[in-house]
């Protein structure tokens, strides 16, 4: 069974700051990294994904992976309140999605 | 735009009814799954489909069923409803057929109650 973690917060950054989310997982055999958005009574949106190593952008998010040390991580620049939801980290490989528990980010003007 | 359409948004259901859950997206995906999410426990596979009546079991399925009539509909039976599958239901699909690597993309969910 593949375990993905993730500390379930709530991580509070000011308004404006850098948002650095984490997660990390068993199964080496992974292939395919994801990270969603879940606002409070919503379903999961997805924001990015990820299959290589090293970071990949998109406006203001970046994701980070390092295969190596099994930890896959989300950057969120000039955080927004309307950032604050929960954020999911999920992964694949020869089974499909399996998600973590998500890191509630709490962004306070 | 992808689009996932659950058909309910809110169930109330009594114990021991049979349940049905559809699900219909618009974008010819091959792939689609259900799975539940409960406080503390995130979200779970129930079952997933990559091929009009096929399926296959996730890390859930004890007390459900699934149906694919149709490549666009997927439908989640609970045959006989209990109180410990009151749940957030939630529908995904995705685009390349019997691939794991694609994202998914979800319904609104199904907030079913049972009592």
């Amino acid at each position: 069974q593949k375990e993905v973690e993730q500390n379930s917060g709530p991580l509070s950054v000011p308004e404006g700051a850098i948002a650095s989310l984490n997660c990390t997982y068993s199964d080496r055999g992974s292939q395919s990294f994801f990270w969603y958005r879940q606002y409070s009574g919503k379903s999961p949106e997805l924001i990015m994904f990820i299959y290589s190593n090293g970071d990949k952008e998109d406006g203001r998010f970046t994701a980070q992976l390092n295969k190596a040390s099994q930890y896959v991580s989300l950057l969120i620049r000039d955080s927004q309140p309307s950032d604050s939801a929960t954020y999911l980290c999920a992964l694949s490989g020869n089974t499909p999605l399996v998600f973590g528990k998500g890191t509630r980010l709490s962004v306070i003007a | 735009d992808v689009k996932v359409t659950q058909s309910s948004r809110y169930l109330v259901k009594r114990t021991g009814e049979k349940v049905f859950l559809e699900c219909v997206q618009d974008m010819d995906h091959e792939n689609m799954f259900w799975y539940r999410q409960d406080p503390g426990l995130g979200l779970r596979l129930i079952y997933f489909s990559y091929d009009v009546k096929m399926k296959e079991k996730g890390d859930i399925p004890e007390g459900y069923s699934v149906s694919r009539e149709k490549k666009e509909r997927f439908s989640l039976i609970l045959e006989s409803a209990s109180t410990n599958q009151t749940s957030m239901y939630l529908c995904a699909s995705s685009f390349i057929a019997f691939s794991y690597n694609s994202p998914l993309h979800f319904g609104n969910g199904t907030r079913l109650t049972v009592t």
